[in-house]
């Protein structure tokens, strides 16, 4: 079975706080993702990457950043943390290179911004 | 107009009935499509795939995909309370050389004992 693991549950930071989301997975699959989840807004997707020390960034880049140095990672970075990233916050991953399969979801991280 | 368009629902379905779920997508060039299931408080578990047209069955999931109308739904037969969840429809769209998941905001169903 495919196994995504997030850091942390839950989260608790004050605004301008660095943070930290980390993910790894242990399928040795080339596409990881991060996404935030909000109510009534949906999946809203953050950064991806599709293969090691790639990134390309998704529909809601701005205030984060994201690090692939090994496959199976991938973080993600919250440069000084807002009350507005209060959010879930939700990594996957998923094979197939540039021809997109099917993702896999890890447990997500609840975060809440003081 | 969203690219994937669900209901918010909640649909409420008595216990032992069949639940169905609806997705429309915009974009005719899709070509992978997806249903996943996500407990409140949890992350989004995947439970149905689909790639061509007609149905697909899984126990007592049932995905249906029609590309012409642009429609995939999700039955759920003998609808117990556990199935009680958020499901979201996904769908992968080609373009330009590049590939995206796009998600649907999700369908809430309570089966009701």
């Amino acid at each position: 079975d495919v196994k995504v693991t997030q850091s942390s549950r839950y989260l608790v930071k004050r605004t301008g706080e660095k943070v930290f989301l980390e993910c790894v997975q242990d399928m040795d699959h080339e596409n990881m993702f991060w996404y935030r989840q909000d109510p009534g807004l949906g999946l809203r997707l953050i950064y991806f990457s599709y293969d090691v020390k790639m990134k390309e960034k998704g529909d809601i880049p701005e205030g984060y950043s994201v690090s692939r140095e090994k496959k199976e990672r991938f973080s993600l970075i919250l440069e000084s943390a807002s009350t507005n990233q209060t959010s879930m916050y939700l990594c996957a991953s998923s094979s197939g290179g540039s021809t997109y399969n099917e993702q896999f979801f890890g447990p997500g991280t609840r975060l809440t911004v003081l | 107009q969203k690219e994937v368009e669900q209901n918010s629902g909640p649909l409420s379905v008595p216990e032992g009935a069949i639940a169905s779920l609806n997705c429309t997508y915009s974009d005719r060039v899709s070509q992978s499509f997806f249903w996943y299931r996500q407990y409140s408080g949890k992350s989004p578990e995947l439970i149905m795939s689909i790639y061509s047209n007609g149905d697909k069955e899984d126990g007592r999931f049932t995905a249906q995909l029609n590309k012409a109308s642009q429609y995939v739904s999700l039955l759920i037969r003998d609808s117990q309370p556990s199935d009680s969840a958020t499901y979201l429809c996904a769908v992968i769209r080609r373009g330009g050389g590049t590939y995206k998941y796009i998600f649907g905001t999700g369908t809430r169903l309570k089966v009701l004992a």
